[in-house]
């Protein structure tokens, strides 16, 4: 069946990097887009950016430039999301979300939804 | 970027109730709008997309409706396992934006 599946919990030290994967199955990769969201402890969804899996060319939201990286390795079908110089407020559950894609009924308009989901990765930054 | 209020931020409802959720984008967004549910320490759960299509597999109980900027999703008959977090997105430009979320409680 399809999904994606993430890796394990992190607990890193303020200052560190750290690379979150999302291991993609029963699909297709690069037929879609994948997305990042995080979570912060007790807060909504924020979407981060997407990743073309067929160009490997990434979009970041504005809140998440600079220190935030998504990569991507097609040979094994897994979207990564690097963060580099933790800090306290990057503590949170990050999670990657395959983007689906239908035809609009308004001319070459798309109609965008995230419809499978990892189980989230949770970051903890703590010295 | 467009903003998405949702209302209430909470509510406590009993099963067999219905149950209505607001979405209000800050400029028309069409029908660009997706609802997901949340359940706690679980990822997000994708309900309805270009309202008000259903996903498959999510039961009929849920329905989505509004175009522009006012939506709605209501549960017709809340059911034990429909307790969680609601939150409508948009998609009709980058960055796509979430509301803030209603969590239904048990009443």
């Amino acid at each position: 069946q399809v999904q994606l599946v993430q890796s394990g919990s992190e607990l890193m030290q303020p200052g560190a990097s750290v690379k979150v994967s999302c291991k993609a199955s029963g699909y297709t990769f690069t037929t879609y887009a994948m997305n990042w969201v995080r979570q912060a402890p007790g807060q909504g969804l924020e979407w981060m950016g997407w990743i073309n899996t067929n160009t490997g060319n990434p979009t970041y939201a504005q809140d998440f430039t600079g220190r935030f990286v998504f990569s991507l390795d097609t040979s094994v079908s897994t979207a990564y999301l690097q963060i580099s110089s933790l800090k306290a407020e990057d503590t949170a559950v990050y999670y990657c979300a395959r983007e689906a894609v239908i035809a609009a009924t308004r001319h070459n308009s798309y109609y965008y939804y995230m419809d499978v989901w990892g189980k989230g990765t949770t970051v903890t930054v703590s010295s | 970027d467009i903003q998405m209020t949702q209302s209430p931020s909470s509510l406590s409802a009993s099963v067999g109730d219905r149950v209505t959720i607001t979405c209000r984008a800050s400029q028309s967004i069409s029908n660009y709008l997706n609802w997901y549910q949340q359940k706690p320490g679980k990822a997000p759960k994708l309900l309805i997309h270009a309202a008000p299509s259903l996903q498959s597999g999510v039961p009929s109980r849920f329905s989505g409706s509004g175009s522009g900027t006012d939506f709605t999703l209501t549960i017709s008959s809340l059911q034990p396992e429909d307790f969680a977090t609601y939150y409508c997105q948009q998609s009709y430009s980058t960055p796509w934006t979430f509301g803030q979320g209603t969590k239904v409680e048990i009443k």
